[in-house]
């Protein structure tokens, strides 16, 4: 069964701080691709960064960095210099086939304190 | 670049009224998708519409349906409201709608209250 696993419900980090929020993965298909979304309290989902399960190189947007450890089936992300602005949920979600159906995760609420 | 419009923000509605929401994909995107999100069910998968035609559907009842039009735009339709349906109805939009890194861009939404 194709399943996304966030198993932090919710995180605190200290601002200019790094935090790393996971994900995990179950597909049986060898091409997928991975992806990080931020939804502020307002309700729009705002892209962040894209994993292709043959890239060889972990993605990287910014302050926006993907940990791919395809053995292992994750997907972390991790934000470096936390902003307050960073507060926010966080959705992992999977993609597959030649279809755009997304499979999310159940988000993981990140605080962010001064 | 104008992004994904979702019209209207904000409904009412009572049970066994029926409603349409509206898409407006970025312009160029031929791929719209509909998500529901609800506190108790998270994001799920509604429908995904390429070039005028349903490509992927989702578990939910008959009374949830959509199309698309020929410019991209796209429809959902809940016929027989239920106070289950109040959600955040989440529209996106990509360029192909094929396997490539192409990202779904979401709209704002529009958050379906039932009463």
């Amino acid at each position: 069964a194709q399943k996304i696993t966030q198993t932090q419900p919710g995180m605190f980090v200290q601002e200019k701080e790094a935090v790393t929020l996971d994900c995990t993965y179950d597909t049986s298909d060898q091409s997928y691709g991975l992806f990080w979304y931020k939804q502020p309290s307002s309700g729009e989902m705002i892209f962040l960064i894209y994993q292709g399960s043959y890239d060889e190189q972990n993605a990287t947007e910014g302050r926006y960095s993907l940990n791919f450890q395809k053995a292992r089936k994750s997907a972390n992300l991790v934000i470096s210099a936390s902003q307050l602005g960073d507060s926010a949920m966080y959705f992992c979600a999977m993609r597959l086939g030649d279809t755009d159906k997304l499979i999310f995760g159940t988000g993981t609420r990140l605080q962010v304190f001064p | 670049k104008a992004g994904v419009t979702q019209t209207p923000r904000y409904l009412i509605k009572t049970r066994g009224q029926q409603v349409t929401l509206s898409c407006s994909p970025i312009s160029g995107h031929r791929s719209v998708s509909w998500y529901q999100q609800t506190p108790g069910q998270g994001l799920q998968f509604l429908f995904e519409y390429f070039s005028e035609t349903q490509r992927n559907k989702g578990n939910f009842p008959g009374r949830f349906s959509g199309r698309q039009f020929s410019n991209s735009r796209s429809e959902m339709n809940v016929s027989t409201l239920e106070l289950g349906d109040s959600a955040l109805y989440l529209c996106a939009s990509s360029l192909t709608g094929d396997y490539s890194n192409q990202p779904q861009h979401f709209g704002d939404g529009t958050r379906l209250s039932i009463l």
